[in-house]
């Protein structure tokens, strides 16, 4: 069964310019979650989606962030304008049920230069 | 919301050693609780993890306790090997149920 996967690996952008992540999450899992770690520091909470739906986006920093999951599958989180301060690791996560184990995918790096 | 304070942040031990890792939680409600390990170009992945009605959990060589009463839960690995060398990660359900709230990371180096 393929993982949770992550594209791209790195981007590196310079401020002012756009970028779109996207994540596969594990087929049938119907809450994806969107996690940004800065160096350093702690994985914080950005978003869920249960199936197409935002549940929660209360992590989410600015509405410089957009995050969709059109159907109900994979997810898109676009940063536009990206600024200094957005660098830094962005992690999704799937799982079946909220209490059950969230699977990582390996994260796309993103530095804004 | 839910705090998650996480000691120490780093940590180095011995080959055979045990490691202990500590986190302290705010929100008496929270009745998960998951370690998730991140090596290195990797995503975190799930190691263990606990729920509020029981005290204690073994996985082979790693255990995870739980005391309610003064929330705090603890990661303990003991018989360290070279390959135990990572970012572990303590987590908590926040209030709303819906997501994990993460403490900000213990790096283990286990030298041989």
């Amino acid at each position: 069964e393929a993982g949770v996967t992550q594209f791209p690996s790195h981007s590196v952008i310079e401020k002012g310019q756009t970028v779109t992540l996207r994540c596969d999450p594990i087929s049938g899992h119907d809450n994806l979650y969107w996690y940004r770690r800065v160096m350093g520091k702690e994985i914080k909470f950005l978003l869920h989606f249960v199936k197409e739906s935002k549940q929660d986006e209360s992590g989410m920093p600015n509405n410089r962030f957009l995050a969709e999951r059109t159907g109900g599958t994979y997810s898109t989180l676009k940063v536009q304008p990206a600024e200094l301060e957005d660098s830094g690791v962005y992690f999704c996560a799937s799982s079946q049920a909220i209490t059950s184990e969230a699977f990582f995918g390996q994260g796309t790096r993103l530095t804004v230069v | 919301g839910e705090n998650v304070e996480q000691h120490p942040s780093t940590l180095s031990v011995q080959e055979g050693d045990s490691a202990v890792i500590k986190c302290t939680y705010s929100d008496s409600a929270s009745n998960y609780f998951p370690w998730y390990k991140q090596e290195l170009g990797k995503g975190p992945q799930l190691i263990i993890d606990i729920r509020s009605n029981v005290g204690e959990k073994k996985d082979q060589r790693i255990a995870v306790t739980l005391n309610k009463t003064a929330k705090h839960f603890s990661l303990h690995i003991t018989e360290t090997q070279p390959e135990d060398s990572a970012v572990y990660f303590c987590a908590a359900i926040d209030q709303a149920g819906t997501a994990l709230i993460f403490g900000k990371g213990t790096t283990l180096s286990v030298s041989s």
